[in-house]
């Protein structure tokens, strides 16, 4: 079974549409984030949630907001995609710990969004 | 906020050679150094990580060094096989909380048969 699962894999569209990536972790963790990859594999934050807050990186576009259904959901929309939102993005979770532990991040395989 | 800064950018060595990468950090008073590898297709996953009161932590052919004073760290993989090939990433993270942690840029290492 896999921990973290993202659907799709690949995503081809075309400027202008709204599109959804699909993620589930059957971890039991509490706490889901979004990343960004770019072509350069540069890893960047853009969410982090759980059922207490969001927190949003302040550079992420209003275009992209997270859903969360539920603990172990978490979904992203884009709006009105643009060519700059060409990258590959990876869904984790992790688990908050007691203070002085720390939380490892599992993530997914990532979808590869390529916008035309 | 934090920044750091990871070289090199790629790294090729030989089978059964050690390869080292090396980190930086700005922010002083970050305390947790996790290293992430991402093989090909897949996301980052765990490899090691050093907290900053440790100096050094080693787990079988990966290890990872702290110097504090001087703001870096690095990962160091001896006996080096082809499954090492990956993409390596540090990061750091002042406080509690996943979401602080920034990444470096990551190193594309290479195991040459």
């Amino acid at each position: 079974d896999t921990a973290v699962s993202q659907t799709p894999k690949y995503l081809v569209t075309q400027m202008g549409n709204d599109k959804s990536i699909k993620c589930e972790q059957n971890l039991g963790h509490d706490t889901m984030y979004w990343y960004k990859q770019d072509s350069k594999k540069f890893l960047k934050i853009m969410f982090s949630y759980n059922n207490k807050e969001l927190i949003i990186n302040e550079t992420v576009p209003n275009r992209f907001s997270p859903k969360s259904p539920d603990k172990a959901h978490l979904n992203l929309h884009i709006n009105s995609l643009e060519l700059g939102d060409s990258a590959v993005y990876f869904c984790a979770s992790s688990q908050e710990r007691d203070r002085g532990r720390d939380e490892k991040l599992f993530f997914g395989s990532g979808t590869q969004l390529s916008v035309l | 906020g934090e920044n750091v800064e990871q070289h090199p950018s790629t790294l090729s060595v030989q089978e059964g050679d050690s390869a080292v990468i090396k980190c930086t950090y700005s922010d002083s008073a970050s305390n947790y150094f996790p290293w992430y590898k991402q093989e090909l297709g897949k996301g980052p996953q765990l490899i090691i990580d050093i907290r900053s009161n440790v100096g050094e932590k080693k787990d079988q052919r990966i290890a990872v060094t702290l110097n504090k004073t001087a703001k870096h760290f690095s990962l160091h993989i001896t006996e080096t096989q082809p499954e090492d090939s990956a993409v390596y990433f540090c990061a750091a993270r002042r406080g509690r909380g996943a979401q602080k942690l920034v990444f470096g840029q990551g190193t594309r290492l290479t195991i040459n048969p």
